[in-house]
């Protein structure tokens, strides 16, 4: 079964200065990959996503991420974050030729002034 | 569109009663999702029907939670009786076809008491 490991809980960092979020995955097969983001309170909306491809996939809001796949990796990547990108970050991962997404745990950037 | 809607978007109940949460997914899609968001276990996918056909249950935590498909523009999930451990965000997500992406609702906020 695949899974996903999003490695940090948390990460603060300061307005204008550029973030990554990690994320990993497993999985035996071929997958396609997710960054869905919720802001306080609401659903979660689609940043981006992989399912082929260039391995770099520009997404809504300034958002990039990379697949790597000798990594198993997506990392999610902002080159200057703004007060408005504070929200919870969420990696998901589907196998290709299924329905179900398997989130990761979520990453909490908080952007500080 | 409207996008993905759900109702209520809080519920207050006390143990042992039933729980019923809505979802209208967005017209023309014919997948659609219910999860379930904790702090402690994140985001679990509940079940998923496929043409108004449940595919897969396999997330239900136990039978007294149920869910319904009637037709392609409504569906239900039911609890019953409810207990405090209950107590999460409930979203509902729809798409087209297995490949595309899943929009989330707003959520349904449930606290059991």
């Amino acid at each position: 079964a695949q899974s996903v490991t999003q490695l940090d809980s948390q990460v603060p960092v300061f307005e204008e200065a550029p973030v990554e979020l990690r994320c990993n995955y497993s999985s035996s097969v071929s997958v396609y990959l997710f960054w869905y983001v919720q802001y306080p309170n609401q659903g979660l909306q689609l940043l981006l996503k992989y399912l082929s491809g260039s391995t770099l996939v520009k997404g809504i809001n300034g958002f990039e991420a990379e697949f790597n796949k000798s990594q198993t990796s997506f990392h999610l990547r902002k080159p200057s974050v703004h007060i408005s990108d504070t929200a919870e970050y969420f990696c998901a991962v589907k196998i290709q030729g299924a329905q179900k997404l398997v989130f990761g745990q979520g990453t909490r950037l908080t952007i500080n002034p | 569109d409207a996008g993905v809607i759900q109702s209520p978007r809080h519920e207050v109940t006390e143990m042992g009663q039933e729980v019923t949460l809505r979802c209208k997914p967005i017209s023309g899609h014919n997948s659609l999702f219910w999860y379930r968001q904790t702090m402690m276990r994140g985001l679990e996918l509940l079940i998923y029907f496929n043409n108004n056909v449940p595919i897969d249950d396999s997330g239900m935590p136990e039978d007294r939670f149920s869910a319904k498909m009637p037709n392609a523009s409504f569906s239900t999930l039911k609890i019953q009786p409810s207990e405090p451990r209950d107590s999460a965000v409930y979203f509902c997500a729809s798409s087209l076809g297995w490949k595309e992406t899943q929009y989330f609702g707003p959520g349904t906020r449930l606290l059991v008491l």
